[in-house]
């Protein structure tokens, strides 16, 4: 069974600190990342993607990805309270199927 | 730009029901994926659909339809409803190359009574 890990958390962090989000995967020959938010009664919103090693920033967001170690994690920077959701971690297992197996998602909550 | 609408946003039905969710998309993606979220278990999928005309099963298949006649709909069914199938539905679709991200709906929140 291919799996997505990730911490559920609540993970709490203060407001202007950086959050550090996790997700481990067990599919080695896994090539597509993905980092989804998911506001309370809404749907799963893209925020990033990786496809290499090494890392990626877009505005706040940096996703880092390490193959060798099946890890891939996302830092949000200068957090707000509006940073405040679920963040599902996706991952495209190998076979290119376009098939994504989600983790359950870490809550962040930036406490002003 | 549309994107990509489920409809309806909000459905009540009873058990033994049939009731069909539907899904448009206006970016002529190829991929389609239906997914349903539950505390707990998180998004799981139930089918997906490459293309027209090609379906296929994802993790929860049992209990639903789902048909691919246009590229741009892609309805799911649920023939008979049960109770365990009270969840909120969601569709998401993917351009082609199998590693794009995929982009989802506002959601189906189903209620089986």
């Amino acid at each position: 069974q291919k799996e997505v890990e990730q911490n559920s958390g609540p993970l709490s962090v203060p407001e202007g600190a950086i959050a550090s989000l996790n997700c481990t995967y067990s599919d080695r020959g896994s090539q597509s990342f993905f980092w989804y938010r998911q506001y309370s009664g809404k749907s799963p919103e893209l925020i990033m993607f990786i496809y290499s090693n090494g890392d990626k920033e877009d505005g706040r967001f940096t996703a880092q990805l390490n193959k060798a170690s099946q890890y891939v994690s996302l830092l949000i920077r200068d957090s707000q309270p509006s940073d405040s959701a679920t963040y599902l971690c996706a991952v495209n297992g190998s076979g290119n199927t376009g098939k994504l197996i989600f983790g359950q998602g870490t809550t962040l909550q930036v406490k002003p | 730009d549309a994107g990509i609408t489920q409809s309806p946003r909000y459905k009540i039905t009873e058990t033994g029901r049939q009731v069909t969710l539907m899904c448009h998309q206006t970016w002529s993606h190829s991929y389609m994926f239906w997914y349903r979220q539950d505390l707990g278990h998180g998004l799981r999928l139930i089918y997906y659909s490459a293309a027209a005309d090609i379906t296929d099963k994802g993790e929860v298949p049992d209990g639903y339809v789902v048909s691919r006649s246009k590229t741009e709909n892609f309805p799911l069914t649920l023939e008979s409803a049960t109770r365990s199938q009270t969840s909120v539905y969601f569709c998401a679709s993917m351009g082609a190359g199998g590693s794009q991200p995929q982009h989802f709906g506002d959601g189906t929140r189903l209620s089986i009574l």
